[in-house]
């Protein structure tokens, strides 16, 4: 089946520490994102790609990092510049084109990996 | 500048009550898509609606319905006969057509919990 795969589910990290996250999705999506969830903001925008080799910064990108070598994956790096990662990250996925763009289009998420700074 | 508000923090019904989730937007866009996405307690978000602002025709489906007024910018959901499985988090959601990016922005969701 199709879907998007984020793991790993749950995350330590000391403070000072960088960690990956990874997002893979075999669903053939041009359109890939990264969001921030924290209890009771919602969900921010952290990275966005809409396609290979190109990527760009949302809302909340300080002390975060991207990459986008492949169409399938979209892994997110949590900088030790990040004063405050704890919090749920979610991957999603979407086509690029269609009415409005890939913004207008439905996503796909993940389920979520869960990062909590000791 | 485009916003999304779910004032309702939490909410919580006994099985079978109907309960509306409210959503209320703002854009300077005359062209834009709101959304509707349920987090169940697994993580994941599941899409439940998309309607266009042109679309003002309200719409069901199963216990759930959507009402759409562009009059008040609200995009209110209704789930009737309330189930346990209903429980989740929803969060309604904007297409900002802002510049190129086309970006969804959220609201802060409501956390509804259906009692058996």
């Amino acid at each position: 089946d199709g879907g998007i795969t984020q793991s790993p589910k749950y995350l330590f990290r000391k403070e000072g520490q960088n960690v990956t996250l990874s997002c893979e999705q075999n669903l053939n999506h041009d359109a890939m994102y990264w969001y921030r969830q924290d209890p009771g903001q919602g969900l921010r925008l952290i990275y966005y790609s809409q396609i290979v080799n190109d990527f760009q910064k949302g809302d909340i990108a300080e002390g975060y990092s991207v990459s986008r070598e492949k169409k399938e994956s979209f892994p997110l790096t949590v900088t030790s510049a990040q004063k405050n990662p704890t919090a749920f990250y979610l991957c999603a996925s979407t086509e690029s084109r269609g009415t409005g763009g890939a913004g207008a289009n439905v996503l796909t998420f993940g389920a979520g990996s869960r990062l909590t700074v000791l | 500048a485009q916003k999304v508000t779910q004032a309702q923090t939490e909410i919580s019904v006994v099985e079978k009550e109907d309960v509306t989730l409210d959503c209320v937007y703002e854009t300077r866009d005359t062209t834009y898509y709101l959304f509707w996405y349920k987090q169940p307690p697994s993580g994941e978000l599941v899409f439940l609606i998309r309607r266009n602002s042109f679309d003002e025709q309200n719409e069901i489906s199963g216990r759930y319905s959507w009402n759409f007024q562009k009059s008040t910018s609200s995009f209110n959901f209704t789930i009737t006969a309330s189930q346990v499985v209903d429980s989740a988090v929803y969060f309604c959601a904007l297409v900002d057509f802002g510049g190129a990016t086309n970006k969804l922005i959220f609201g802060t969701g409501t956390l509804l919990a259906v009692q058996p």
